[in-house]
Order: C-alpha cells, then sequence, then structure tokens
C-alpha cells in the first residue's frame, strides 16, 4: 500500500457541487497539506495542518475547506466546485522530527474536472 | 513577480547528454533547497536536498546552490531515458517549526529521447 492515499483518483462534478478529496497516510506523520496543481503556476498551498487541532490557511484557501478527522486523515472539500478549480490536487506529508530533508511525501494526485 | 522562478521548458536532450535544470528565487531567507522529481500521472518525490550554499552529489545528480546570486541548478549526467519526468524545485526558510513550508517552483519537463 502507498504511504500516501488520495480518492478518488479521477473526478468530473458539475458546477455548484459540493465535492470532497480524501486523503490517507501511513507515515506516522503529523503534518499534513493540501496543494493544487496547474500548468505554469506550479503547486499551490491550499491549506495545511500541523496535528489534529491544527489547521491553517494557504496561500489560496478560497473556495475550499478541510477537515483533519485523525492523525491520519486530512481531506479537502469544495464546498460548491467552479469550473475554475479544475486541477490535479495533492495530499502530502512531512515528519517535523526529520525536518526538511526529509521533504515532503506526495500522493498520486486526484484530477478534479469541474464542467 | 514569483518568489521561484523555473523555466517550463520543455527540455529535450539525447540519451547519455548532460541536462543543466535552474531556478532563480526572490527571497534571500531561504536557506533549504530541493529539487523533486514528478513523473506523468505521480506525485512529486524528493530527489536532492542542500542547505545554503555548496554542492551536493548523488549518483548521476549534482545539485548547486549559489545563495549570492539566488540561483540553484540540477544537474544529471549521463541523461537515460527513464530520467523523462517534470523536475520541481523547492525550497523553505526553517528546517523544522510553522516556517518549513515549501515554496516551489513550477517546473521543468524534460524529455530524453533515444
Amino acid at each position: 500500500d502507498a504511504d500516501v492515499t488520495q480518492t478518488p483518483r479521477n473526478r468530473i462534478t458539475k458546477t455548484g457541487k459540493r465535492i470532497m478529496l480524501e486523503c490517507s497516510q501511513t507515515k506516522g506523520h503529523d503534518r499534513m497539506y493540501w496543494y493544487r496543481q496547474d500548468p505554469g503556476l506550479g503547486l499551490r498551498l491550499i491549506y495545511y495542518s500541523f496535528d489534529v487541532k491544527d489547521i491553517n490557511k494557504g496561500e489560496i484557501s478560497d473556495g475550499y475547506s478541510v477537515s483533519r478527522q485523525a492523525q491520519a486523515k486530512f481531506s479537502l472539500s469544495l464546498e460548491s466546485a467552479i469550473p475554475n478549480q479544475t486541477a490535479l490536487y495533492f495530499c502530502a506529508t512531512s515528519d517535523p522530527t526529520q525536518g526538511a530533508n526529509y521533504g515532503y511525501t506526495f500522493g498520486s494526485g486526484t484530477r478534479l474536472t469541474v464542467v | 513577480q514569483k518568489e521561484v522562478e523555473q523555466d517550463p521548458g520543455p527540455l529535450s536532450v539525447p540519451e547519455g547528454a548532460i541536462v543543466s535544470l535552474n531556478c532563480t528565487y526572490s527571497n534571500s531567507a531561504f536557506q533549504y533547497f530541493m529539487w523533486y522529481r514528478q513523473y506523468s500521472r505521480k506525485g512529486p518525490e524528493l530527489l536532492m536536498y542542500t542547505y545554503s550554499s555548496g554542492n551536493k552529489e548523488d549518483g548521476r545528480f549534482t545539485a548547486q546552490v549559489d545563495k549570492s546570486s539566488k540561483y540553484i541548478s540540477l544537474f544529471i549526467r549521463d541523461s537515460q531515458p527513464s530520467d523523462s519526468a517534470t523536475y520541481l524545485c523547492a525550497m523553505t526558510f526553517s528546517d523544522t517549526g510553522t516556517a518549513s513550508k515549501l515554496t516551489f517552483g513550477t517546473g521543468t519537463r524534460l524529455q530524453v529521447t533515444l
């Protein structure tokens, strides 16, 4: 099994619908992140969580919300999806005790299309 | 101006060539520098990590950091078709703590041809 698992892998949804992307990890890391990746814009941070009770907005949080259900689970919701939220979404984890030297562990991504 | 600039490519080279990938950045407070490799339909994976200025070598890969010029590079020697991927640079201020969030470049797509 992958260290960081994202579901679904692909999703097509209609404008205005609520959708949830799920992420679970077996690394035992406290820190979890949600990024979106767009051509020409790279990876941009949506939300991050340093533990179950600590959730913070990233640079592009408008239109998104998150839930940290447990150390291992971090979900991203689009309350009312719009077409410019079409992107590739990644969940990642990191371990602060190991520092940046070990980088982030990313999931395989969710390709979301809003029509 | 973006904090981290990276040429998107695509960069196409023949097998066996030396590849040079680069990023420039504007914030002199960045201290930790990373290169990630991302294959199609996969998440990025950490390839190289360096702290402050200097070089680091790992097999066919060499990472260089020039903080005075705010410029980092990744060199790939004897490039292979399996190196075909998108390469993202990333950097952060701090090794731990709330300042450890990564700032990414947009990625350079590399194609190594036979």
